[in-house]
């Protein structure tokens, strides 16, 4: 089935630094996610991505979604402490087997000690 | 508008029995999604519902079923509970068309087998 591959699997932020991830697939989709979750709850949406080359700010937040509607990157500038948590980006598929959205396996940002 | 609401958040149980979760989607939103978290991790998928059928499931045993009702909310059922069954259940809900924004996630069961 598809797949996507979201990396990097984790990484530690120190307050103020600029943080990168991104989700690639082999597959082509039409609409990219990005959504965050807190520890304990469930994941909610941050940026939604329409269509390829698209650049979208939310706050802080920048998502880009691919040119060859293949991938998508999620950068985080000036990171501040309740950034932690996982990253899941998810690609748009009406009718696929999983139901509609395919989710990364998340990029999970913890503060350095 | 109300969010899916998820019940219980938290329940304990011991090895062997069985649990029933429900879950609530948002009013309008016919499809409903069942993902198991355990420890932090990615999200895996369990089962989808939509109009009152079951759409597909993932990789889980028999024992984890569920069910949607008319009213569109939904039951994840899972029998002779094992320890690694302790896990975050998160229930997430769409339309069945014009999903541009992707699915809405509910708070969470947090389910721990002891």
């Amino acid at each position: 089935g598809q797949q996507l591959n979201q990396s990097p699997q984790s990484m530690f932020i120190q307050e103020g630094e600029d943080v990168s991830m991104n989700c690639t697939s082999s597959s082509i989709f039409n609409t990219w996610l990005w959504y965050k979750q807190d520890p304990g709850e469930g994941p909610v949406l941050l940026i939604a991505l329409y269509k390829a080359g698209e650049l979208t700010s939310n706050g802080r937040l920048t998502a880009q979604f691919g040119i060859t509607r293949k991938d998508s990157f999620l950068n985080i500038s000036a990171s501040i402490p309740s950034d932690v948590g996982i990253y899941f980006c998810a690609g748009l598929n009406y009718g696929g087997s999983q139901g509609n959205l395919i989710f990364g396996k998340g990029t999970k940002l913890s503060v350095k000690p | 508008e109300a969010g899916v609401t998820q019940s219980p958040t938290h329940l304990i149980k011991t090895r062997g029995q069985q649990v029933t979760l429900r879950c609530s989607p948002i009013s309008g939103h016919t499809s409903v999604y069942w993902y198991q978290q355990a420890l932090g991790l990615g999200l895996q998928f369990l089962l989808w519902y939509d109009e009152g059928e079951e759409r597909n499931r993932g990789n889980f045993p028999p024992r984890f079923s569920g069910r949607q009702f008319p009213n569109y909310s939904s039951e994840l059922n899972v029998n002779a509970l094992e320890l690694e069954d302790s896990a975050l259940y998160l229930c997430a809900s769409s339309p069945s068309r014009g999903l541009i924004y992707g699915y809405t996630f509910g708070s969470g069961t947090r389910l721990t087998v002891v």
